[in-house]
C-alpha cells in the first residue's frame, strides 16, 4: 500500500511569484486536505477536496487555491507569494466515510517552501 | 469553536519511565480526538483516535490515551518510554462544520517529548 506522497520536497521562491505543490493520496482514499505548518506551530487547515470540489476552507486568502483530479491526487497553488508563506505544506488523505479508518487522516512528508 | 490545548511545550522523561503528554479540549457536543507524532523534517504520523466507546484507546508503538469527559482531557500515555519516542506530539480535534469540511483537524501547539537514555 503506497502512502501519501508530495512533490517537490523543497522549494525556494521569490516574493510575488506563484507556486504549485503536488500530492498523491493513499490508495483507496478519496478526500485530500492541505495544511500549512509554520515553524514552531501546529498545522493550520487550508482546505479540503472531495469529489474534485473544495468542500471546506480555513482562514486563508483566495490566492491559495487547489484542484483535485479524478484519481484523487491534488494540487495546491499559491499566487503572489509573501514572506509569511514560508512554511511546511502538508497534504493528508482520508478514506471514505464508513470504511476502516474513518475520520483518520494520513499525512505526506510535506513540501518545505521558502519565500525570499 | 472547537479547540485543543497542550499546556506543556516540552516533557522530559528518562528511558524506561512512564510518560504522559497532556491535552485538553473545548468542543460542543461529543469530541473526535486524535494524537499525531512528528519526527524532524517529516510529516505527521497517526497514533490513535477517540470517536466513541472505551475511554482508554490503544494506538501505535505502545501508546495509549485516556478520554476523560469530566476533565475534558485526552492525555497520551506510554508505560515505558524509549529514546526513539523523542519527537513532537500533536493533539487534534475534528472540527464539526456541518455542510462543510468533514475532516478538518484543529491542532494544538505541540509538545516536544525528550527521552533521556
Amino acid at each position: 500500500e503506497t502512502g501519501v506522497t508530495q512533490s517537490p520536497t523543497h522549494l525556494i521562491k521569490t516574493r510575488g511569484q506563484q507556486v504549485t505543490l503536488r500530492c498523491s493520496s493513499q490508495s483507496g482514499h478519496n478526500t485530500v486536505s492541505w495544511y500549512q505548518q509554520a515553524l514552531g506551530q501546529g498545522p493550520q487547515f487550508i482546505f479540503q477536496y472531495y469529489r474534485e470540489e473544495e468542500n471546506g476552507r480555513g482562514n486563508f486568502p483566495p490566492r491559495f487555491s487547489g484542484l483535485q483530479f479524478p484519481n484523487y491526487s491534488s494540487e495546491l497553488n499559491v499566487n503572489a507569494l509573501e514572506l509569511d508563506d514560508s512554511a511546511l505544506y502538508l497534504c493528508a488523505s482520508s478514506p471514505p466515510l464508513g470504511t476502516s479508518g474513518t475520520y483518520e487522516q494520513y499525512f505526506g512528508p510535506g513540501t518545505r517552501l521558502t519565500v525570499t | 469553536a472547537q479547540s485543543v490545548a497542550q499546556p506543556e511545550d516540552q516533557v522530559n522523561v528518562a528511558e524506561g519511565n512512564p510518560l504522559t503528554v497532556k491535552c485538553t479540549y473545548s468542543v460542543s457536543g461529543n469530541p473526535y480526538l486524535f494524537w499525531y507524532v512528528q519526527y524532524p523534517n517529516r510529516g505527521l504520523q497517526f497514533l490513535l483516535k477517540y470517536i466513541t466507546g472505551d475511554n482508554l484507546v490503544k494506538g501505535s508503538y505502545g501508546f495509549e490515551a485516556e478520554f476523560n469527559k469530566s476533565q475534558t482531557s485526552f492525555h497520551l500515555k506510554k508505560p515505558s518510554a524509549l529514546v526513539s519516542d523523542s519527537a513532537l506530539y500533536f493533539c487534534a480535534v475534528r472540527d464539526k462544520v456541518y455542510g462543510g469540511a468533514t475532516n478538518k483537524l484543529i491542532f494544538g501547539t505541540g509538545t516536544l517529548l525528550a527521552v533521556q537514555p
